[in-house]
């Protein structure tokens, strides 16, 4: 059974960067798409963007002055970075598993595995 | 960016009723829609895909409509293990859109 366990500080300074990682437990990281999403206190979740096992990202065009996805499959794990945080960034951060599917001639994308995600606080 | 909206926002209701959530996108998505279940503190569960697909081993009291660009969840007799926040995602184009999500609670 494929597990994903999102690792990295709780607090960050306002201005540094933010570095998550998912580790990839359960299943080869040389399928799919691995994605990282976020949800602030109160507020709906947001896409931040994928990466594929290759190397190639799609990122939010509202974070990608700011963002990265990478991914190491020795280690079976990817990783965010975001950099100037502020307060607004403070959020729950969730990876998840990206499956593209075959169904009645169409190719839908959906997130079949998510961690259970970790709170990552912007603050002095 | 497609906005997708979703209604209710939260709703009560009892075991055994039939529930219905919507969301409606602001274009047209095909069937690249996706829901999931949430509950506090656990990982998001992938509930229906392609707007109509039931996911692996989710119960069949679970369902997915679409009409256009207006899509359905529906929970047919709620069951105690479904009290959780439901939300719907379109996967037609990035970045991937949520609808704000729908709180089920008694």
């Amino acid at each position: 059974q494929v597990q994903l366990q999102e690792s990295g500080p709780g607090l960050v300074k306002p201005s540094e960067t933010l570095s998550l990682t998912c580790s990839v437990s359960g299943d080869s990281i040389t399928n799919d798409h691995w994605s990282w999403l976020r949800q602030p206190p109160g507020k709906g979740l947001e896409w931040i963007g994928y990466i594929h096992y290759t190397g190639s990202t799609n990122y939010n065009p509202s974070l990608r002055s700011r963002v990265s996805i990478s991914i190491d499959t020795s280690k079976k794990h990817f990783s965010l970075t975001l950099t100037s945080v502020i307060a607004a960034d403070s959020a729950v951060y969730y990876c998840a598993r990206v499956t593209v599917d075959f169904w009645n001639g169409y190719y839908p994308y959906y997130m079949d595995v998510w961690g259970k995600g970790t709170t990552v606080i912007v603050s002095s | 960016d497609i906005q997708m909206t979703q209604s209710p926002s939260s709703l009560s209701a009892s075991v055994g009723d039939r529930v219905t959530i919507t969301c409606r996108a602001s274009q047209s998505i095909s069937p690249y829609l996706n829901w999931y279940q949430h509950k506090p503190g656990q990982a998001p569960k992938l509930l229906i895909y392609a707007a109509s697909s039931l996911h692996r081993d989710v119960p069949s009291r679970f369902s997915g409509g679409r009409s256009g660009t207006d899509f359905t969840l529906t929970i047919s007799s709620l069951q105690p293990d479904d009290f959780a926040t439901y939300f719907c995602q379109q996967t037609s184009s990035t970045p991937y859109t949520f609808g704000q999500g729908t709180r089920v609670d008694i």
